[in-house]
This record gives C-alpha cells, sequence and structure tokens, in this order.
C-alpha cells in the first residue's frame, strides 16, 4: 500500500511554463521534506514543513515554492523551470521528532520533471 | 569539509565477496543514523538504522562509531541484486533534517 504518493510520476514542461507536483501521505506524519535530485548526486534538501511551519533552505531559489495545505498534501511549484532544474523531485515524510531522535524517512516515488 | 562524506566509489565486487562501506559525519550532536539503498532512477528505501550497539539484518550488518564520528556498513555473501547505491543519512536533533552523504555505488559482478 503506497504511503507516499507523488503525482505526476513523469512530468514534461517547457521552459519558463509553471509547473506544480503534488504529494499526499496516508502516515499522518507532521514532517514533509521536499529534494531535488539530480543524476549521481545525493537528495538535495529544498524545504520543509514541520506541521504548518514552513522551513526554506538557504541556497534555494525563490523559483521553487512549496504549500502544505493540510496535514496529507504538499505541492511544490516551480515559477519559472530553467533547464537546470530538470531532475527528480522526491517528496518524503517524517513523524514528530520533538523526542531528540529520529525514525526514518519515508519517500515517494518520485516526480522525474524534464524542461524542453 | 561536508557534513556527511562517502567514498562514492564504485566498489566492484564478485559475488560471494563480502564488502565494506564507510562513512564520515562531521557534527557531533548528531542522534540517528541510516543507511538508504537508492536503486538507478528510483527512490531511496531504508536498508537500515544503525543503533549505538551495532545491529544485524541477514548479510548486513551496521555499526556506529560515535568517538570517531563514523558509521559503516558490511554486505556479507554479496548478491546481484545488492547492486545499488547506498546513502548514508545522519540527523540531528533541532534541525529536523537529514543530512545525505553522495552516496556510494556498488556493483556486484557474476
Amino acid at each position: 500500500d503506497a504511503m507516499v504518493i507523488q503525482n505526476p510520476r513523469y512530468q514534461v514542461t517547457q521552459f519558463g511554463k509553471p509547473v506544480t507536483l503534488s504529494c499526499s501521505q496516508t502516515l499522518n506524519h507532521n514532517v514533509m521534506y521536499w529534494y531535488q535530485q539530480k543524476s549521481s548526486q545525493a537528495p538535495k534538501l529544498l524545504f520543509h514543513y514541520y506541521d504548518k511551519d514552513f522551513n526554506n533552505e538557504a541556497d534555494t531559489p525563490d523559483n521553487f515554492q512549496s504549500r502544505r495545505p493540510n496535514t496529507s498534501f504538499c505541492f511544490l511549484d516551480i515559477r519559472s523551470p530553467g533547464l537546470g532544474d530538470a531532475a527528480m523531485y522526491l517528496c518524503a515524510t517524517s513523524r514528530d521528532q520533538s523526542q531528540g531522535s529520529s525514525d526514518e524517512q519515508f519517500f515517494g516515488p518520485g516526480t522525474r520533471l524534464t524542461v524542453l | 569539509r561536508k557534513e556527511v562524506e562517502q567514498d562514492p566509489g564504485p566498489f566492484n565486487v564478485p559475488e560471494g565477496a563480502t564488502v565494506a562501506f564507510n562513512c564520515t559525519y562531521s557534527n557531533s550532536a548528531s542522534q540517528s543514523f541510516f543507511w538508504y539503498r537508492q536503486d538507478c532512477r528510483k527512490e531511496p528505501k531504508l536498508l537500515m538504522s544503525v543503533y549505538s550497539s551495532g545491529n544485524e539484518d541477514g548479510r548486513f550488518t551496521a555499526q556506529l562509531n560515535r568517538a570517531s564520528q563514523y558509521i559503516s556498513l558490511l554486505i556479507r555473501d554479496s548478491k546481484l541484486s545488492d547492486s545499488a547505491t547506498y546513502l548514508c543519512v545522519v540527523w540531528a536533533s533541532g534541525t529536523y533534517k537529514y543530512i545525505f552523504g553522495t552516496g556510494t555505488r556498488l556493483k556486484v559482478l557474476a
């Protein structure tokens, strides 16, 4: 049973044409993450939500925005995709970590973005 | 210095071999440690969490050395299906962020 679902699995867009990627989870986890992963590189954290609190990484371009309307859903908006934004976008969740240790993250299958 | 460092490999080993990967981390406040496996063009999947006492799951053994700030993964009796990239992941309290190493590529050869 899928626990972290990403749609679409493959997205093709044109240079500069806005695109939205979606992520949903059935785990009821507090924390949701968006990563960008390019070939042969580690996943790069773009931002994360702790409940409704949004945390942007300092080096995430303004071109990338996110919304979390409720616990289950999170969206990644790329306002003006460039050729350099072609990558796999991974959504992940984890449980509340306020107890000082952490369980693992659960990843969705990813959305592979192509920019023409 | 990167927060989490791994040898990118590739490690090319014959079937049945034993192979070990190390990962070093720089933040002494790190509290949780994981090995993930990632197949080509797929998402990372948890292989095992790493506990202070060390832990074993079948052919896989993970160890943590807090004094030297490294974790290790040992794979015994390698199978062709073990071919993948192995990501070392570290979490420190207060950040809610998981820090990834660049991954170590393993190719098990017939």
